[in-house]
């Protein structure tokens, strides 16, 4: 399975944009790149999807880099709401099994 | 709409016995797909069900077991307890559409289960 690298932690003020970033430097072909995200106590929740261009949604924004070697999660507007821990995820076209890895803590200050 | 559920929400076992963990999908959804969770870990890949039938399989022994129903419910079956099984168990559904494997997943609350 194709692997992912995140930074383990991250600050962000409040209602100032996020940059997450994501390697997958071996990505293949069919493979979607997934965000998802887990606040405390809960089950991980779906953010956003994309395969090769840019992704808008009412969550967030994906910037897929041309060579699709490495992504970034944007959240416009960080809120306290968006503290938790986001995982960026690698999944074969065919199928829709999620291999998370250990993701990045985001803390947003007020 | 409920969304995904999971029964029960926390459970405690002792070494060599079996669980079985319940998972109801969101309205509509027909495939489930089963995650362990070990404490400060992310979720781990257990097995996907669609159409009855065990489609997917991640890195676990045979004595994870599940099935899928009718009614697209499914059961987590774990034989012979072992006090590494502790962890939280997410249930996750999704709606496979014109063959398109990779829509989002709804993922419910989990249940704890805690092997002594």
């Amino acid at each position: 399975d194709a692997k992912t690298t995140q930074p383990n932690s991250m600050e962000s003020n409040e209602e100032e944009p996020v940059h997450l970033p994501c390697n997958h430097s071996t990505i293949s072909g069919t493979d979607y790149i997934h965000w998802y995200r887990q606040l405390p106590s809960q089950g991980p929740e779906y953010v956003i999807h994309g395969l090769t261009s840019n992704v808008n949604n009412r969550m967030a924004s994906l910037a897929i880099a041309e060579d699709r070697k490495s992504s970034t999660l944007i959240l416009h507007r960080a809120t306290l709401r968006d503290a938790a821990v986001y995982y960026c995820i690698l999944s074969f076209a065919g199928a829709n099994n999620l291999f998370f890895g250990t993701g990045t803590r985001l803390t947003v200050i007020p | 709409d409920a969304g995904v559920t999971q029964s029960p929400t926390h459970l405690i076992k002792t070494r060599g016995q079996q669980v079985t963990l319940r998972c109801s999908p969101k309205s509509g959804h027909d495939t489930v797909s089963w995650y362990q969770q070990a404490l400060g870990q992310g979720p781990q890949f257990i097995f996907q069900y669609y159409e009855e039938e065990e489609r997917q399989r991640g890195n676990f022994p045979d004595r994870f077991s599940g099935h899928q129903f009718p009614n697209y419910s499914s059961e987590l079956n774990v034989n012979a307890l072992l006090l590494g099984d502790s962890a939280l168990y997410l249930c996750a559904s999704s709606l496979i559409t014109a063959g398109d494997w990779n829509n989002e997943q709804f993922f419910g609350p989990g249940t704890r289960l805690t092997v002594l």
